[in-house]
């Protein structure tokens, strides 16, 4: 079955350590890609989009996500993450056509002093 | 930009007894509506999606339904809740460009 697959449930890691988390689709074909994220008690909100163009792609709060059409992939990345950082991180696709945005399980990050 | 507003936040019903989750949206007109569950592990699952008032596509085979009795209104509803249906529900709104989401409904069917 077609799907979004995020590999890593839960990653802990140190102030200052580099981040990065795996999202693999199985879409063929032109997509467009997501990645969202949920601090504590917070809505979900949109951390960065992929439509088109240069594939690494800037985000808010220093995140950066690389395109790989090869590897079907749109892994999420920070070289030195914070506390506040702290969230769950979706990243989701929207494959060509009339099938609506796909999210993956997430990902829950913690970082610890 | 948009706001969702879902109600209640908390609910927690027996098992059989009906459901009815309400989503209203502001800020936009004629937009795509979406119900979505985040399950304990298993994380954000869509559940229907709509395109315009009575336009209803489900993702998933469930005992939960929605409608979309206006533009800006999407329900959720179920007429007998099983143990499984527990959980936190989402609305969303929005384009291809970007999700607007509301702030959720943590189910609890005992």
């Amino acid at each position: 079955a077609q799907s979004v697959s995020q590999h890593n449930h839960h990653v802990i890691l140190s102030e200052a350590a580099s981040l990065e988390l795996g999202c693999n689709y199985s879409y063929g074909g032109t997509v467009n890609l997501f990645w969202y994220v949920q601090y504590p008690g917070q809505h979900l909100q949109l951390l960065l989009k992929y439509f088109s163009g240069d594939p690494l792609v800037k985000g808010i709060k220093g995140f950066e996500a690389e395109f790989i059409k090869s590897k079907f992939s749109f892994n999420l990345r920070k070289p030195s993450v914070q506390w506040s950082d702290t969230a769950e991180y979706f990243c989701a696709v929207k494959p060509s056509g009339n099938t609506p945005l796909v999210f993956g399980k997430g990902t829950r990050l913690s970082v610890i002093a | 930009s948009q706001t969702i507003h879902q109600w209640p936040a908390t609910l927690v019903q027996p098992v059989g007894s009906p459901l009815s989750l309400e989503c209203t949206v502001e800020g936009t007109s004629n937009p795509n509506l979406y119900w979505y569950r985040q399950a304990a592990g298993r994380g954000l699952q869509l559940l229907f999606y709509s395109v315009g008032i009575g336009q209803i596509s489900s993702e998933v085979p469930q005992n939960l339904s929605a409608s979309r009795p206006q533009d800006r209104q999407f329900i959720l509803s179920s007429k007998k809740l099983l143990l499984s249906d527990s959980g936190f529900y989402l609305c969303a709104s929005g384009t291809l460009e970007k999700l607007f989401f509301g702030s959720g409904t943590q189910l609890s069917v005992l």
